[in-house]
């Protein structure tokens, strides 16, 4: 069981825009920054977003983050089918002294 | 360009050790902090534990404290999980990863090594 609450799947057609939730507490979102990952069946996360809102060179501006107290976002824009993938949201815990991944959100783009 | 290779894992009974690796090329590995990051089959992402740039400070996952420790060689540019004391729980691939710069966020992965624990 995670720290972190993400809901299991999302679903939207193409072209539509889809939102990602990852709710956590005062320890870990609240006090340190999230970080989305998009894992495609069969191979190694890769960094979407960093530090709530910036995106790597390289990942689209259809992909967005926010953050707001204990609760951050994964926005999606404009879905295409390759976009179907596991979405994890990421952050340290203060209080732990650990790193937590959520749960991760399956993305279907129907 | 950064790349994270994984290696050491494989089929293990249950009760005994396996030492994974990871070797980094592609940028001063010494300035970096790195992951453990786990996977088991048809599962989420585990964070597993952390190393510093040098090696000083190192945290774990509260579930693995005692059994797993991570180290770094950086005159090697490498990074290791010493593995002991594996349960069938531990079956995952395991994914080492670079800390981006800033905050705590992985910024390149490797593609993983399989670890199986089985009798």
């Amino acid at each position: 069981q995670s720290v972190l609450t993400q809901p299991p799947s999302v679903s939207a057609a193409p072209g539509q825009k889809v939102t990602i939730s990852c709710s956590g507490n005062s320890s870990n979102i609240g006090n340190n920054s999230v970080s989305w990952y998009q894992q495609l069946p069969g191979t190694a996360p890769t960094l979407l977003i960093y530090e709530n809102n910036k995106r790597p060179s390289g990942i689209p501006d259809r992909f967005s983050g926010s953050k707001s107290g204990t609760s951050a976002t994964l926005g999606i824009t404009g879905l295409q089918t390759g976009d179907e993938a596991d979405y994890y949201c990421g952050t340290w815990d203060s209080s732990l002294s650990a790193g937590f991944f959520g749960g991760g959100t399956k993305l279907t783009v129907l | 360009q950064v790349q994270l290779v994984e290696s050491g894992g494989g089929a293990v009974q249950p009760g005994r050790s396996l030492r994974l690796s990871c070797a980094a090329s592609g940028f001063t590995f010494s300035s970096f902090g790195m992951y453990w990051v786990r996977q088991a089959p048809g599962k989420g992402l585990e964070w597993v534990a952390v190393i510093w740039f040098d090696g000083n400070k190192k945290y774990y996952a509260d579930s693995l404290k005692g059994r797993f420790t991570i180290s770094r060689d950086n005159s090697k540019n490498t990074l290791y999980l010493q593995m002991n004391s594996l349960r069938a729980e531990d079956t995952a691939v395991y994914f080492c990863a670079r800390v981006g710069t800033g905050d705590y966020h992985a910024d390149y992965w490797g593609q993983g090594t399989l670890v199986t624990v089985s009798s």
